[in-house]
């Protein structure tokens, strides 16, 4: 079976740094992006960025670039999505998606991580 | 950025309606346009790419059309289980932009 499943719920303080990861299984992890996913509290979808793991390319939107740093790890089949100085505005779930290759939609989606940034 | 804008923001709807919910895209993008549903609590979940395609197991109920700058999804014959948020995103450049989604309410 094909799934993304992410690293658990987190509570952290304003500064503070932080990695969530979305492990891959069922498929060749690094023949796909993988992309990131912002939802804040009742609010929409926001597409982050990208990463392509096989050699580590990466796409940031304009409204994250040097806010956040996406990374991948082949030999575990693994994405990351790092902070090194967390604010309060950060608090939101985040999901990480598989690109699906020909149309670039995001058929695979992992559950979703919880990041409450919070003094 | 293309800017995406979903119509209506929010409908109220009964078992067995005709929901249409268009996608307006700033800019013209051929038809890189998908379709997710997201039910509370839950991910995503990916019901049309390509503007069109049906995404594996997503009940027929469900159909896009539209290409440049003019998108639709329909609903027919509405079930229990598509009260949900439904959004657009376009995949034609980056930043793959989604709309701000519409909230499908049982009436």
């Amino acid at each position: 079976e094909v799934q993304l499943v992410q690293s658990g719920a987190e509570v952290k303080k304003p500064g503070e740094s932080l990695k969530i990861s979305c492990k891959s299984s069922g498929y060749s992890f690094a023949a796909y992006w993988i992309g990131w996913v912002r939802q804040m509290p009742g609010k929409g979808l926001e597409w982050m960025g990208i990463i392509y793991p096989r050699d580590s390319q990466t796409t940031y939107s304009p409204s994250f670039q040097g806010q956040v740093t996406f990374s991948a790890d082949k030999s575990i089949s693994t994405a990351y999505l790092q902070w090194s100085s967390l604010k309060a505005s950060d608090t939101a779930m985040y999901y990480c998606a598989r690109r699906e290759m020909a149309t670039d939609a995001f058929d695979i989606w992992g559950q979703g991580t919880m990041v409450i940034v919070s003094s | 950025d293309i800017q995406m804008t979903q119509s209506p923001s929010s409908l109220s709807a009964s078992v067995g309606d005709r929901v249409d919910i268009t996608c307006r895209p700033s800019q013209r993008i051929s038809s890189y346009l998908s379709w997710y549903q997201q039910r509370p609590g839950k991910a995503p979940k990916l019901l049309i790419y390509a503007a069109s395609t049906l995404y594996t197991g997503v009940p027929s109920r469900f159909s896009g059309s539209g290409s440049g700058t003019n998108f639709t999804l329909t609903i027919t014959s509405l079930q229990p289980e598509d009260f949900a948020t439904y959004y657009c995103q376009q995949s034609h450049s980056t930043p793959g932009t989604f709309g701000q989604g519409t909230k499908v309410e049982i009436k």
